[in-house]
């Protein structure tokens, strides 16, 4: 199957610090990417869709000033946790869709974020 | 507000017994159902796709079907196995490609 890299897979930062993770399609382009986050003992919920040379569309209740997004080509989208604090600690999830035109969502390994 | 419930929310089993685990979703217009496996701290490996066409999908011991009419979908593991221990995750698939998640079933498969 298609394959998704995320960086960092682990990142542990200072309140008040902000935080980079990258989403890459390897094998395939994608024009939609979407972020995801998970905290403990909890489903993963959707934070926002990244399309790829337009704004991202954030869910109800997501930040966009904090939760800055950016697909600036096919292959990458960016995810920047701005500011974080202890409450923004999380594991956070990309997916996109595979080329194959399917349907079928493939996902990164995932960034788990500590904020101290 | 597509809304996707799975039941059990947890189930431990001895080795080699067949399972079932449920999903079930309240708005039937999805584009596609898809069956992942999440374990401790990892992300999430994708199980089975089943697009809102088809009505099963088959992997080794893994078969999954479903009945969009309904609103549920099941995920059958057959013989199951300690390495089958993870939480399944079901997700539903809608027009613009966003999923929508249950809150998956803890599954323990003891030797």
């Amino acid at each position: 199957g298609a394959v998704v890299s995320q960086h960092p897979s682990r990142v542990i930062c200072k309140s008040g610090t902000s935080v980079k993770i990258e989403c890459r399609s390897l094998d395939f382009q994608a024009t939609t990417m979407f972020w995801y986050r998970q905290f403990p003992k909890q489903s993963l919920m959707l934070m926002a869709t990244s399309n790829e040379g337009s704004k991202a569309t954030y869910e109800q209740g997501v930040e966009k000033d904090k939760f800055l997004i950016n697909h600036a080509s096919l292959t990458l989208s960016t995810l920047t946790v701005t500011s974080a604090h202890p409450e923004d600690s999380s594991f956070y999830i990309c997916s996109a869709m595979g080329g194959a035109n399917t349907g079928e969502l493939f996902f990164g390994e995932g960034s788990r974020l500590t904020v101290l | 507000k597509q809304e996707v419930t799975q039941i059990p929310a947890a189930l431990s089993v001895p080795e080699g017994e067949n399972l079932v685990l449920n999903c079930s979703f309240t708005d039937s217009a999805i584009y596609n159902l898809q069956w992942f496996r999440q374990d401790p701290g990892k992300g999430l490996t994708s199980l089975l796709l089943i697009q809102s066409s088809q009505r099963e999908q088959t992997s080794g011991r893994l078969n999954a079907s479903l009945d969009k009419s309904s609103g549920r979908s099941t995920l059958y593991i057959a013989a199951s196995q300690p390495g089958d221990s993870a939480t399944y995750l079901c997700a539903v698939i809608d027009s613009g490609y966003a999923l929508n998640f249950g809150k998956g079933t803890s599954l323990l498969v003891t030797p």
